[in-house]
């Protein structure tokens, strides 16, 4: 009866390749998010979705970028990976009432996914 | 510059006992506020959102305060148990953002 799920929940993987996070959830929402956890834990919002539609894009470098095949799916993938990207990637949803940036409701998370570049 | 900041960083308490975390921030317009439970390894889970007119808002032993006024909140743990070591995450809702804060890391311990 997982709500938010992530696959894979580590990934391990050098510099310059390409690799994709997948994200879904169950609950029936309509907005999705991807978020950047950082080592001092601060999350940042990466992208939002809302009915398969782009409608937050944070200062996030191209190389990054969101596929929302469906409303229950949103992945993310990474081109040419950096040193930099290494951090803990959540994805998260929220009810269909919200739909604006940032959402009122509240956001139900994925348990994360570590990215470690070597 | 929006910001949310929290105090203290971390926090080691005996099981049993109480505790309270801090949140001041400097958001503005000011929509609602957060308060967030992260598990070591798991995404965050959601304690309270309190809007503006919300001074107290109680969810089991979790009180968090509000005051809008000076800019701030904290959450007070009752009766604390070992199940509460987590991160504890106030975040800001303002302009259609979600403003995270640093998170206060508690430990507790038997």
């Amino acid at each position: 009866d997982t709500a938010v799920s992530q696959t894979p929940k580590y990934l391990v993987t050098q510099m310059g390749n390409d690799k994709s996070i997948k994200c879904e959830q169950n609950l029936g929402h309509d907005t999705m998010y991807w978020y950047k956890q950082d080592s001092k834990k601060f999350l940042k919002i990466m992208f939002s979705y809302n009915n398969k539609e782009l409608i937050i894009n944070e200062t996030v470098p191209n190389r990054f970028s969101p596929k929302s095949p469906d409303k229950a799916h949103l992945n993310l993938h990474i081109n040419s990976l950096e040193l930099g990207d290494s951090a803990v990637y959540f994805c998260a949803s929220s009810p269909p009432s919200s739909g604006t940036k940032g959402g009122t409701d509240t956001q139900y998370f994925g348990p994360g996914t570590r990215l470690t570049v070597l | 510059k929006n910001q949310v900041e929290q105090s203290p960083q971390s926090l080691i308490i005996l099981e049993g006992k109480n505790c309270t975390l801090q949140c001041n921030y400097t958001v503005s317009p000011f929509s609602n506020l957060r308060w967030y439970k992260q598990d070591t390894g798991r995404g965050p889970v959601s304690l309270t959102i309190m809007t503006f007119s919300e001074n107290t808002k109680s969810n089991g032993r979790y009180t968090a305060t509000l005051d809008a006024d000076t800019k701030q909140s904290s959450l007070h743990i009752t009766a604390s148990q070992l199940s509460d070591s987590a991160s504890y995450i106030c975040v800001v809702y303002s302009n259609y953002q979600l403003i995270w804060g640093a998170g206060t890391k508690l430990i507790i311990k038997p």
